[in-house]
């Protein structure tokens, strides 16, 4: 059963913290991709990675940073938290196929107070 | 930015009536898809379509691709309240991006 997984599904920070989010997924997958969700938004995309140590912008990055040292972790991190940073953030793969389905993980759901 | 709108944003209906969604963008895709996603879950695959006109049925909902690989839309016909959810339509860039739209939340009412 092909899975993506984040290390937690509910987090509450302080605001100021610095927050890693960790995603890993085992489909030897190699793009993988951080988005976050807020009502009425939808999904955007915050970065994405096509391999290992490459990544690229999303529509939304300001304030964010990434890390994919390996192919199956992708981390997402928020360099001083805020508090218009509370949100659902979920991690996708895609094998990198032109017809390629995303897999994702269950969400993380982000608090900063 | 590649911004997909999807229309309507809520949408309401009672069990049996038909509808559609839409998904508009002003960009080029080279394929789009369409997943729904569940309370606290992710989304998951619905179905892709690759081919400018393309049309794909998925028992009561049938999907079509635009012409131009632009935009797109789903019929739901007699709607049933497993059908209640996001509905979320994503288009794949050449460069491996995938965006996705603003999402419309169903309710079916029994």
């Amino acid at each position: 059963d092909v899975k993506v997984t984040q290390s937690s599904r509910y987090l509450v920070k302080r605001t100021g913290e610095k927050v890693f989010l960790e995603c890993v997924q085992d489909m030897d997958h190699e793009n993988m991709f951080w988005y976050r969700q807020d009502p009425g938004l939808g999904l955007r995309l915050i970065y994405f990675s096509y391999d290992v140590k490459m990544k690229e912008k999303g529509d939304i990055p300001e304030g964010y940073s990434v890390s994919r040292e390996k192919k199956e972790r992708f981390s997402l991190i928020l360099e001083s938290a805020s508090t218009n940073q509370t949100s659902m953030y979920l991690c996708a793969s895609t094998s990198g196929a032109f017809d390629t389905e995303a897999f994702f993980g269950q969400g993380t759901r982000l608090t900063v107070v | 930015t590649q911004l997909l709108e999807q229309s309507p944003q809520f949408l309401s209906i009672q069990e049996g009536e038909n509808l559609t969604v839409y998904c508009n963008s002003s960009s080029v895709f080279s394929s789009l898809q369409w997943y729904r996603q569940e309370p606290g879950e992710g989304p998951v695959l619905l179905v892709t379509v690759v081919t400018g006109g393309e049309v794909k049925k998925l028992k009561r909902l049938t999907f079509q691709f635009g012409d131009a690989r632009k935009d797109s839309s789903l019929h739901i016909t007699a709607a049933q309240p497993g059908d209640t959810g996001l509905y979320l339509c994503a288009g794949l860039g050449l460069n491996e991006k995938l965006t996705f739209g603003t999402g419309t939340r169903l309710t079916i009412i029994p």
